[in-house]
């Protein structure tokens, strides 16, 4: 089955303390990216990549890295998280980006809580 | 940034009603722009991908029209169903990233 996959699922955590969330897809999609969705704003996008080794910011991406050594698999890295991260993150896909004229596949979602 | 709008924030209508929604972009930054739609405890899913003025998409009950030279685009349903239920959120792409709007809640009573 063509999936997008994410794990954890759901993550508490404490202030500092480091995490990863992983992000794995099998359709051989060239471009991945994550996003963070909070209430009365909207996804918005923290780092996106067109293919391995290539990847960028996008508009919040402080506080966060990520990398792309397989094409298959974009995690998302919290070196020191804070509250202010707390957050619904998706991780989607797609085929080459081109001019944007190809939809993304969304992953589950995780629910990430920092106290 | 790139200012995204959707409008209504929410919408319920009855079982049967048609209904439409809309997504403002600043024209002078286009690429796509796409249609998608989020249920609860879902994640999103694409509808419509939509890349040229004057694009009209249609699936099933559901379609979309582009104005890329004013800005915005139309989402319609028609003969609204429980099952339409969901966030409509709608992307502006624009170089390589993805802006996307607030979304449409819309709940169809039954």
């Amino acid at each position: 089955e063509a999936q997008v996959t994410q794990n954890p699922r759901y993550l508490i955590t404490v202030t500092g303390k480091k995490l990863t969330v992983t992000c794995s897809q099998n359709m051989n999609h060239e471009y991945m990216s994550w996003y963070r969705q909070d209430p009365g704003l909207g996804l918005r996008q923290i780092y996106y990549s067109m293919n391995v080794e290539v990847t960028d910011k996008g508009d919040v991406p402080e506080g966060y890295k990520v990398s792309r050594k397989e094409k298959r698999n974009f995690p998302l890295i919290l070196e020191s998280p804070s509250p202010n991260q707390t957050s619904l993150y998706f991780c989607a896909s797609s085929f080459s980006f081109g001019t944007g004229g190809v939809e993304q596949y969304f992953g589950p979602g995780t629910r990430l809580t920092v106290t | 940034i790139l200012n995204v709008e959707q409008s209504p924030q929410s919408l319920h209508v009855q079982e049967g009603d048609s209904t439409n929604f809309t997504c403002s972009f600043p024209s002078s930054n286009f690429y796509a722009l796409h249609w998608y739609r989020w249920e609860t405890a879902k994640s999103p899913e694409a509808l419509f991908v939509m890349t040229l003025n004057g694009d009209e998409k249609k699936k099933g009950r559901i379609s979309a029209t582009l104005n890329t030279k004013e800005g915005y685009s139309y989402l319609y349903i028609k003969g609204s169903q429980p099952e339409d239920s969901a966030t409509y959120l709608c992307a502006l792409v624009f170089g390589n990233q993805f802006y996307f709007g607030t979304g449409t809640s819309l709940t169809v009573i039954p």
